[in-house]
């Protein structure tokens, strides 16, 4: 089963707008990873934050870490329609070695 | 530096045939993933190697195996294709541990 979950699965907003995308898991972490995932390509990573930290900024986006509620968000600011693309948390559970990803958030920002 | 390079884009095989898919590393990682992406499943964890050691494994079938070259440059293979081995196949390298992951733009496999 999937450790992460993303929330909202889908989500379209207009150009200018900021989105907001929730990403919860199940066990402890040593950190936790975003990517984007244009459609048919690679994953691009985003932002790395560690089980330590509790937000995080790399330009337009902000991550937040909650390790008591096992969640983290991302916020990206003033969207632009380049930013449509699916989003993936993946976490990096303790006494695993493997980066284990969530279900993705599907972002469509009309111009 | 050049990114990591998988080969084929795209196959087209038939249920019961086997293949090999290879992917190229950054220059320098030592570190190999393979993650398998369906749209029912998402993004499963297939295999990871580090300096031509299998360290971790996802929960496939035997069928799904792959092995990493002194260059680092690996490859997996897929044995009696099922029509459900049908997605993207993607490979990601990384320096080590705790790194992030820089992944290749994958292949698509058709399984008729």
């Amino acid at each position: 089963s999937q450790q992460g979950e993303e929330d909202p699965q889908a989500l379209s907003i207009q150009e200018g707008e900021n989105a907001t995308m929730n990403c919860s898991y199940k066990t402890s972490i040593n950190n936790l990873q975003w990517y984007r995932q244009n459609s048919g390509r690679g994953l691009v990573h985003l932002i790395l934050i560690r089980s330590n930290e509790r937000e995080k900024h790399s330009g337009r986006l902000r991550v937040t870490l909650d390790t008591s509620k096992k969640s983290s968000s991302l916020l990206i600011t003033a969207s632009r329609a380049a930013d449509t693309a699916s989003y993936f948390c993946a976490t990096d559970p303790f006494n695993t070695d493997k980066l284990i990803f969530g279900t993705g958030t599907r972002l469509q920002v009309f111009p | 530096k050049a990114g990591v390079t998988q080969t084929p884009r795209y196959l087209i095989k038939t249920r019961g045939q086997q293949v090999t898919l290879s992917c190229s590393p950054i220059s320098g990682h030592r570190s190999v993933s393979w993650y398998q992406q369906t749209p029912g499943q998402g993004l499963q964890f297939l295999f990871e190697y580090f300096s031509e050691t299998q360290r971790n494994k996802g929960n496939f079938p035997g069928r799904f195996s792959g092995r990493q070259f002194s260059n680092s440059r690996s490859e997996m293979n897929v044995s009696t294709l099922e029509l459900g081995d049908s997605a993207l196949y993607l490979c990601a390298s990384s320096p080590g541990l705790d790194s992030p992951l820089h992944f290749g733009n994958g292949t698509r496999l058709t399984v008729t």
